[in-house]
């Protein structure tokens, strides 16, 4: 199985603060990774795609780069909405797996 | 507008099993696949496994071999997700996923997702 470590597990930052996330993976996925935002009580919501793809309707302060593994995911500036906990997840075969979440919080 | 839309929540006894059902709408459902996906209480994401909604097959997670059934109904465009033996720690949120077939690109796995199925599993 491929292992995604994902770091750190806790950020604490303030609003207009540049974020960086980053999952690493035990082997090769190519780009075959998505970013995910989950706020309290909800669904997960997918932000990135293809490793650097943003999502329609994402706001464009999200990015994501990377390629075979080592991956990040930054915001450039963050706002109020963005405190919430944050997931890689890498489909390049099965069984799917995620990063152990990193949890943005409030500095 | 895609809608995945799951059964309520459920409280369930230790060894009993649960049926949790995904209804999707707004685009083909035989044209991709669905994970499940569980969160239990202040955890992160737990992939289960996935079937493909046209041919029925299915790909599990090792640690749930033996425990769990995914299936679907093509006439009604429904998922459905049945994990047997229960255990305590086996309350989470459970969730279906939109997740890639063998015709749609990979750019589309789990990118819509139900709105989860809270499973409490309590004497």
């Amino acid at each position: 199985d491929i292992q995604m470590t994902q770091s750190p597990s806790t950020l604490s930052a303030s609003v207009g603060d540049r974020v960086t996330i980053t999952c690493r993976a035990s082997q090769g996925i190519r780009n075959d990774l998505g970013w995910f935002q989950q706020r309290p009580g909800k669904a997960p919501k997918r932000l990135i795609y293809a490793a650097s793809t943003l999502e329609s309707g994402v706001a464009s302060r999200f990015s994501g780069s990377g390629s075979g593994t080592h991956f990040t995911l930054t915001i450039s500036s963050l706002q109020p909405e963005d405190f919430a906990t944050y997931y890689c997840l890498q489909h390049s075969g099965y069984p799917r797996t995620f990063g152990q979440g990193t949890k943005v919080e409030i500095k | 507008q895609i809608h995945l839309v799951q059964s309520g929540g459920e409280v369930k006894k230790p060894g009993a099993s649960v049926k949790v059902s995904c209804k999707v709408s707004g685009y083909t459902f035989r044209d991709y696949g669905i994970s499940w996906v569980r969160q239990a209480p202040g955890q992160g994401l737990e992939w289960l496994g996935w079937i493909s909604a046209q041919f029925g097959n299915t790909n599990y997670a090792q640690k749930f071999e033996g425990r769990v059934t995914m299936t679907r109904d093509t006439s009604t465009s429904t998922a459905y997700m049945e994990l047997r033996s229960l255990r305590s720690d086996d309350t989470a949120f459970y969730y279906c996923a939109r997740d890639v077939d063998i015709v749609t690109a990979t750019t589309t796995a789990l990118d819509y997702w139900g709105q989860g199925t809270l499973v409490t599993v309590s004497s």
